[in-house]
């Protein structure tokens, strides 16, 4: 079974700050990742597929990257709304991360 | 509109069977592969099963597999999943969901508790 691990499972940040949130593979998954913002008693929102691509209708502040089996959701200027849980997920044989908890500073 | 409509959750006893039902609209369910995802209170998502969308390919999570059945009847856009020899750690809201790409659709959920 292919593991995700995520990192950091809690983040502080201010409005305005560039976050970063990692995931890594234990085995290369071949960019079929996608990124899930989760908030309190909702269902999951996806906001980024196949590592890289925006989901319709997501703002542009989000983005995603890598290969292999590094991964990164970066959020390039944290508003107040995007406190949430974050959950990566890769869709070769079905693993979710631990999740990142996103709160403000 | 898409919306999928999770049911047939509740409280159940340990050892005993339970079967929820998703009921798809507003996409052509046929064309989809679909997932159950669960998750426990307070705790993050695990991705139980998958069935494509002519149910030719089937997949479980380790924790459920031997227990639990996935199916699809495409003629009534709707989503199964057959759990049996319930434990308290199936204990969990449990999802529908596509996850194909940007056709990525969830419901609500339906909470399963197992408990005497």
């Amino acid at each position: 079974d292919i593991q995700m691990t995520q990192s950091p499972s809690l983040l502080s940040a201010s409005v305005g700050d560039r976050v970063t949130l990692n995931c890594k593979a234990s085995q290369n998954i071949n960019k079929n990742l996608n990124w899930y913002q989760q908030k309190l008693g909702e269902a999951p929102k996806l906001l980024i597929y196949y590592t890289n691509n925006l989901q319709t209708g997501i703002p542009s502040r989000f983005s995603g990257s890598g290969s292999g089996t590094d991964y990164t959701l970066t959020i390039s200027s944290l508003q107040p709304e995007d406190v949430a849980t974050y959950y990566c997920y890769q869709y070769n044989s079905g693993t979710f991360g631990g999740g990142t908890k996103l709160e403000l500073k | 509109e898409v919306q999928l409509v999770e049911s047939g959750g509740g409280l159940v006893q340990p050892g005993r069977s339970l079967k929820l039902s998703c009921v798809a609209s507003g996409f052509t369910f046929s064309n989809y592969g679909m997932n159950w995802i669960r998750q426990a209170p307070g705790k993050g998502l695990e991705w139980v099963a998958y069935i494509s969308s002519g149910s030719s390919y089937i997949y479980y999570a380790e924790t459920v597999k031997g227990r639990f059945t996935i199916s699809r009847d495409n003629a009534k856009n709707t989503l199964y999943l057959q759990m049996t020899s319930l434990r308290s750690e199936d204990t969990a809201l449990y999802y529908c969901a596509s996850l194909t790409g940007s056709s990525d659709y969830w419901g609500q959920g339906v909470m399963v508790t197992v408990s005497s």
